[in-house]
């Protein structure tokens, strides 16, 4: 089982710039989550899916901030323009079904650190 | 709405001590509770939860955690910790009409010294 991928692991840019992050969750998983980890605010579960549909994107910051899954395998986060306040810890997670019946747990990626100078 | 405290951003704690980290929730229906960890570097694993039935749930690496209706917590604790266990740890609950998604508590970092 190779876990959910994703890429970078690190991304540095400049303000302004056009971001995209990328995950690839467990094979065979039905649920992927965005969620961004700061020392101010904690970890905040941004966006979801279910069986590549956004189920709620209540947590996405602003406009800013759009997510796609265009199949199973694949999902993106984009930040276009980029503020140095989106510098943070980005982490992709998926799960079978809900977050966990009995051993199905949300499993998540190494995330990408994102630096906006 | 859910919401999860955990009371103690960073605990230091001797090798072999025991250890206790606090988290407190707060939510008008029954609740799913957990505990995940994340070392340097990497993703959060769960390291236990309660869904219903014991009290007392145990998890992996000799961490166990007691859920407390009355008052609202569900506090972690290892009687030895390890050096490896130095990691951050994070509470979590979801709802039960509303199973898909975990509200986190922002963490406590425990520090184990030798």
């Amino acid at each position: 089982d190779a876990g959910v991928i994703q890429s970078p692991r690190h991304e540095v840019t400049e303000m302004g710039q056009e971001v995209t992050l990328r995950c690839k969750p467990i094979s065979g998983h039905d649920y992927l989550f965005w969620y961004r980890q700061t020392m101010m605010r904690g970890l905040e579960l941004l966006i979801y899916f279910n069986n590549n549909v956004p189920i709620d994107d209540s947590g996405m910051p602003e406009d800013r901030f759009s997510a796609k899954m265009p199949n199973a395998s694949f999902s993106t986060l984009k930040i276009q323009p980029s503020e140095p306040r989106d510098s943070a810890v980005y982490f992709c997670a998926s799960s079978l079904f809900l977050w966990g019946g009995p051993d199905k747990p949300q499993h998540f990626g190494d995330g990408t650190r994102l630096s906006i100078l | 709405a859910q919401s999860v405290t955990q009371l103690d951003s960073q605990v230091p704690v001797f090798e072999e001590a025991p250890v206790e980290l606090r988290c407190n929730y707060s939510s008008s229906v029954s609740v799913y509770l957990f505990w995940y960890v994340q070392y340097p570097n990497q993703g959060l694993q769960l390291l236990l939860k309660y869904l219903s039935g014991s009290t007392l749930v145990k998890g992996i690496n000799g961490f166990e955690a007691e859920f407390n209706k009355s008052q609202t917590s569900f506090h972690l604790r290892k009687p030895s910790v390890h050096i490896s266990d130095t990691a951050e740890y994070f509470c979590a609950v979801s709802d039960y009409y509303n199973t898909d998604k975990l509200i986190f508590g922002t963490g406590t970092r425990l520090q184990v010294f030798p």
